[in-house]
């Protein structure tokens, strides 16, 4: 069974400044799919970034990026020019890319990141 | 193009009552899931459906039924409430079984 870490409960950042978020995960399959989720205080989660296992390139969207390291199983999230608004619990997520897989998703326990203006 | 829906929005019950939360999505996706969020534990998938009439357990399915008689629908019942089902429950959809999951909004539910 594949399992996510989010060892860092919680995290603070100043307002334009750079934070990385960590995540870990222990699977034994070779094709699957990250992701990183946000869930601010509307509770609606939000997806920030998607990252196929199967491509090297790290994936980017605007000022998300990650850093994602299949042989260590490490996938960490940063936020660039961090802004206010980006202040939520952040979950690391997994999804094997096996069709015949009951396909879940499986989540870290989530992360709280706060914006100090 | 709304998406995936939810409601009700928040839910209080009495402990053995029933209810139904609803969960539609407009995108024509075949996988429909349910999740539950408690504090401290992420998010647990409930049930799932991989297509109309096709249903399966997740990793906590006690006192949780699922149907999908069509492609948009997929309500979660709550046979008899407990304490134990306080929870915010989250239903998601995707385009299939590997694609990226999108959410609803999400239910609260309380469960006295």
């Amino acid at each position: 069974a594949q399992t996510v870490t989010q060892s860092q409960p919680e995290m603070s950042v100043q307002e334009a400044e750079t934070v990385t978020l960590s995540c870990t995960y222990d699977t034994s399959e070779s094709d699957y799919y990250l992701f990183w989720y946000k869930q601010p205080p509307s509770r609606q989660m939000i997806l920030v970034i998607r990252q196929e296992a199967y491509k090297q390139q790290n994936a980017t969207e605007n000022r998300f990026s990650v850093n994602f390291q299949k042989a260590a199983k490490s996938f960490s999230l940063k936020i660039s020019d961090s802004q206010l608004g980006d202040a939520a619990m952040y979950f690391c997520a997994y999804r094997s890319a096996n069709s015949g897989a009951n396909s879940k998703l499986t989540f870290g326990k989530g992360i709280t990141l706060s914006v100090r203006p | 193009n709304a998406g995936v829906t939810q409601t009700p929005k928040f839910q209080v019950l009495k402990t053995g009552q029933s209810m139904t939360l609803q969960c539609a999505q407009d995108m024509n996706h075949e996988y429909m899931s349910w999740y539950r969020q408690d504090p401290g534990m992420g998010l647990r998938l409930i049930h799932y459906s991989v297509g109309a009439g096709i249903t399966d357990q997740g990793e906590v399915p006690n006192g949780y039924n699922v149907s999908r008689s069509t492609t948009e629908d997929f309500p979660l019942r709550l046979l008899s409430a407990a304490p134990s089902q306080t929870s915010v429950y989250f239903c998601a959809s995707s385009r299939t079984t590997t694609d990226t999951q999108y959410f609803g909004p999400g239910t609260r539910l309380t469960v006295l």
